[in-house]
């Protein structure tokens, strides 16, 4: 079993839907979590930083974080053809120094 | 603007060439990282520097090799490239370790490496 599971996709959605993108783990040990945004033939850009449970709401993506459940969340609302890229999410143990991805879900916002 | 820079953007090599790559950053943090990305898959971390401490993962391959000759730049030096190792190579950097807020790592564009 992989350390984080994240459906691969594609995803794709009209312009304006709301999207949700999943991550499950299953290391009790990560604190940190992250969502990276990542273009064709890009680097990967952080988008939302998170470390403990809740939402945290940046414009219109809102990270959610289950500890209880293992699970994280990134929503994004009025979702744009700009948006459409590879969704990344990455998490480290308290003290860590190594991200562990998931696989990304490709995302694809149509008009 | 404080960045994370990488050449090439792409480089081509032939099977057994040695290649190096370059990273460059301008945020003065003290961690570099190369990651292996290929195509539809996670990054993999292969090593990092914590200044001038290289620390490498258990499972790279020795043909992976690093220099960090000063805070601003990393090279990745590739012995003897194989059809395998196709894929995008990324710097990251982060002011420290850890995973906390200040911790956080910042990605390069990467460079897409073709072996032929």
């Amino acid at each position: 079993q992989k350390e984080v599971e994240q459906d691969p996709g594609p995803l794709s959605v009209p312009e304006g839907a709301i999207v949700s993108l999943n991550c499950t783990y299953s290391n009790s040990a990560f604190q940190y979590f992250m969502w990276y945004r990542q273009y064709s033939r890009k680097g990967p850009e952080l988008l939302m930083y998170t470390y403990s449970s809740g939402n945290k709401e940046d414009g219109r993506f809102t990270a959610q974080v289950d500890k209880s459940s293992k699970y994280i969340s990134l929503f994004i609302r009025d979702s744009q053809p700009s948006d459409s890229a590879t969704y990344l999410c990455a998490m480290i143990t308290g003290g860590g120094n190594k991200l562990t991805f998931g696989t990304g879900t490709q995302l694809k916002v149509e008009l | 603007d404080a960045m994370v820079i990488q050449n090439p953007r792409y480089q081509v090599t032939q099977f057994g060439k040695p290649v190096t790559l370059s990273c460059s950053q301008t945020l003065n943090h003290n961690v570099m990282y190369w990651y292996q990305q290929k195509s539809s898959q996670a990054p993999k971390l292969l090593f990092h520097y914590y200044d001038k401490d290289f620390n490498n993962e258990a499972d790279t391959p020795d043909n992976f090799q690093s220099r960090r000759p000063n805070t601003s730049f990393c090279f990745l030096d590739i012995r003897s490239p194989g059809l395998g190792d196709a894929a995008m190579y990324l710097c990251a950097t982060s002011g420290s370790i850890g995973g906390g807020p200040g911790d956080t790592q910042y990605f390069g564009p990467g460079t897409r490496l073709t072996v032929l």
